[in-house]
C-alpha cells in the first residue's frame, strides 16, 4: 500500500482563492519532504524542500509567498497555493525520503485546476 | 550542475517489440542514485528501479532490464516484448546522496512517452 498519501487528489477552485494540499507519510517519519510541480506534458520540477520544524528551501524562481509550505510534524507537510490563478493549474506531487539509503516515496499527486 | 537528458520525446512500437529508453546524466558527485519511474495517464509515479553509483551491475526484472554504464553516464531501460499496458511516460531521474545515504531531491529528465500499439 501507499506509504505517502496526498490529499486531495484533485481540486477545482476559483481564481483568487487559496488551496491547501496535504502530504502524509503513513508508516514512517519523514524529516524531509519534497514538493514537485508538473505542467501538462512536461517533466516534474522541484519546487521546494520541506524540513520538519524549519523553513522550507525554495528552488530558484518559486515564489515562497505564493506557495506556502509547512512541515509541522514528522508525518505531515502541507503546500498552500495562495491567491491561486489559472496559471497555477498543475499537478503537484510530494515525496519523502525513506528510512533506508536511496529510498524515496511519492504521493499520488494532486491535480489543481484554477478557474 | 546535475542534469538528466532523455533525448527520445516519443516512441511508438507495436506490441511484442523490444524497446530501449535512453537516459544520460551529468553530475559531479561521486555518490548518487539513479531512478526510473513510470507515469501512466492517471498521473501517479510508479517506481521501477533505484541504482546507486557504486553498483554497475545490470539488472533484469521480468520484461524490464537496465543497463548502467558510468563510463558513458548512461542508465538505459529496455522493455522486452512490449505490451499495451506499458504505454506511459517514463522518467529517468538523478539524486545526489546525503551523508549517510539518504536520498536528496530528484532531478528528472524530460520523460519519454512510450506508445505501444496493439
Amino acid at each position: 500500500g501507499a506509504v505517502v498519501s496526498q490529499h486531495p487528489s484533485w481540486v477545482i477552485c476559483k481564481s483568487g482563492t487559496s488551496v491547501k494540499i496535504e502530504c502524509r507519510s503513513l508508516d514512517f517519519q519523514a524529516t524531509t519532504m519534497f514538493w514537485y510541480r508538473q505542467f501538462p506534458k512536461q517533466s516534474l520540477m522541484l519546487m521546494a524542500t520541506s524540513n520538519e520544524g524549519s523553513k522550507a528551501t525554495y528552488e530558484q524562481g518559486v515564489e515562497k509567498d505564493k506557495f506556502l509550505i509547512n512541515h509541522a510534524s514528522l508525518t505531515l507537510s502541507t503546500l498552500t497555493v495562495t491567491s491561486a490563478h489559472p496559471e497555477d493549474s498543475s499537478f503537484y506531487i510530494c515525496s519523502a525520503s525513506g528510512r533506508n539509503p536511496g529510498e524515496l516515496f511519492f504521493g499520488e499527486g494532486s491535480r489543481l485546476t484554477v478557474l | 550542475a546535475q542534469k538528466v537528458t532523455q533525448a527520445q520525446t516519443e516512441i511508438s512500437v507495436v506490441e511484442k517489440e523490444d524497446v530501449t529508453l535512453d537516459c544520460v546524466y551529468e553530475t559531479r558527485d561521486t555518490t548518487y542514485y539513479l531512478f526510473w519511474y513510470k507515469q501512466p495517464p492517471s498521473g501517479e509515479l510508479v517506481f521501477l528501479i533505484r541504482r546507486n553509483s557504486f553498483d554497475e551491475q545490470n539488472e533484469i526484472s521480468g520484461r524490464y532490464s537496465w543497463n548502467f554504464q558510468k563510463s558513458t553516464s548512461s542508465f538505459n531501460f529496455t522493455i522486452t516484448a512490449s505490451q499495451v499496458v506499458d504505454s506511459a511516460v517514463y522518467f529517468c531521474a538523478l539524486s545526489e546522496a546525503f551523508y549517510g545515504g539518504a536520498t536528496n531531491k530528484l532531478i528528472f529528465g524530460t520523460g519519454t512517452l512510450l506508445a505501444v500499439q496493439p
